[in-house]
Order: structure tokens, then C-alpha cells, then sequence
């Protein structure tokens, strides 16, 4: 079945250091992928997402690029702050499968000032 | 605005007791609803999957005699947890299965059973 693998955490980084959070899928289809991010004690909220092979998601300064060729979609940032200290989970929605998500284990991220 | 909502938001039962979880989904018409699990620091785990004027499919693993779900309306999922016990303790969330690009989960609920 689908499945999402995410490298493990905890990822510590000072202030302004580059993120790299990576993500590869199994997939069935050709399924959409996100990045979601939860802060302590919140919900999930969507990141970015990609629905198609070499499509780039970005927001809030965060990228990540749809790789099909290496079945990847992995997380970056160019400098990160404080604020960005989260868990951040890779996710893929796949129409074969009914559009259920599935989720990667969530990486979480400290930032130190 | 809110897309998708739950109520409540959070719950403290005793032990043995049943604790009911709405999901609406307030801008969109389902069929399907996914309930998802999530223990303390870790991910998201799905249930089962509701469907509406049917009978909800189960992951493997989920007792669909504890977890009851009904959907029903295309508005309207509910998930109880039936002689809930402390290894219940987790939040709930639902999610709309509108399509693999929708992705409107609700707020979830934080269920904690003593």
C-alpha cells in the first residue's frame, strides 16, 4: 500500500541555518503530496502541497519540489527562525486510493536563537 | 472561515463511559469521512474511512465495535468511542474526502479518558 517515510527527529538548527526535512513516498498512483506543519498543543495546518511530477509547493519562505523520479518531496528552507520550531509531517493523497491521506511519521524541528 | 468543524473540542470522561465526536463539514457535501487518530508526539494514524449510507471501513487493527461511526448525512460524521479507557486518550481528527487536493481537516478533539 501507499506509505510516506520522513527522516527522523529531532532536527535541532540556530537561527538563519538552512532546513533540509526528507521525504520519499510509495504510491500506487500518481498521488498529490503536502507538507503540513503542527505547532505544540495545535491542529494541523497545510504547508505546501504539490499535485503533479516537478511541481513546486512554497509558502512562508518553505519549498519543496515533486520529484517522481526519485519518488521525493523533500522540505527546505532557506534560513529558519525561531517561530518555525514545529513538527512537520509528509503527507500523500492518493486518488487510487480512495483520497484517504497518508502520513509520514512528522519530523520535529527545534530552532535555537 | 472554518471549513470543516468538530465538537467538542475537548473531553475529560471517566473510564467505561461513551463520549460522542461530531465532524461537519460545512462548506462541502461528503460521502466520505476520514477519522484519524493521533497519540502524544506522533503522527497521524487513520481509523476508518465513513461513508454515507453505508457502513465505514476500518484500518486494520481498529475494533469497529469500540469505534462506532455514523454518517449521517453528507454534512455530518460522528465518531463515539464506546467504554472508552484511558488508552483512548488521544485526539481525533476528521477530514472531509473530497478529493486528494482538498485537504480541510477539522480542528480536532482531544479526548481524555482517567
Amino acid at each position: 500500500g501507499d506509505s510516506v517515510t520522513q527522516m527522523e527527529g529531532p532536527v535541532t538548527l540556530s537561527e538563519e541555518a538552512f532546513l533540509t526535512i526528507n521525504c520519499t513516498y510509495t504510491a500506487t498512483g500518481y498521488p498529490s503530496l503536502f507538507w503540513y506543519v503542527q505547532y505544540p498543543g495545535e491542529g494541523l495546518q497545510l504547508l505546501l502541497k504539490a499535485t503533479k511530477a516537478d511541481d513546486k509547493g512554497s509558502n512562508k519562505g518553505f519549498e519543496a519540489t515533486y520529484r517522481k523520479e526519485t519518488t521525493s518531496f523533500h522540505l527546505e528552507k532557506g534560513s529558519v527562525q525561531v517561530s518555525d520550531s514545529a513538527v512537520y509531517f509528509c503527507a500523500l493523497s492518493d486518488g487510487a486510493g480512495g483520497f484517504k491521506t497518508i502520513f509520514g511519521a512528522g519530523t520535529r524541528l527545534f530552532v535555537k536563537a | 472561515g472554518a471549513v470543516v468543524s468538530q465538537h467538542p473540542s475537548w473531553v475529560i470522561c471517566k473510564s467505561g463511559t461513551s463520549v460522542k465526536i461530531e465532524c461537519r463539514s460545512l462548506d462541502f457535501q461528503a460521502t466520505t469521512m476520514f477519522w484519524y487518530r493521533q497519540f502524544p508526539k506522533q503522527s497521524l494514524m487513520l481509523m476508518a474511512t465513513s461513508n454515507e449510507g453505508s457502513k465505514a471501513t476500518y484500518e486494520q487493527g481498529v475494533e469497529k465495535d469500540k469505534f462506532l461511526i455514523n454518517h449521517a448525512s453528507l454534512t455530518l460524521s460522528t465518531l463515539t468511542v464506546t467504554s472508552a479507557h484511558p488508552e483512548d486518550s488521544s485526539f481525533y481528527i476528521c477530514r472531509p474526502g473530497i478529493s486528494t487536493d482538498t485537504q480541510y481537516f477539522g480542528p480536532g478533539t482531544r479526548l481524555t479518558v482517567l
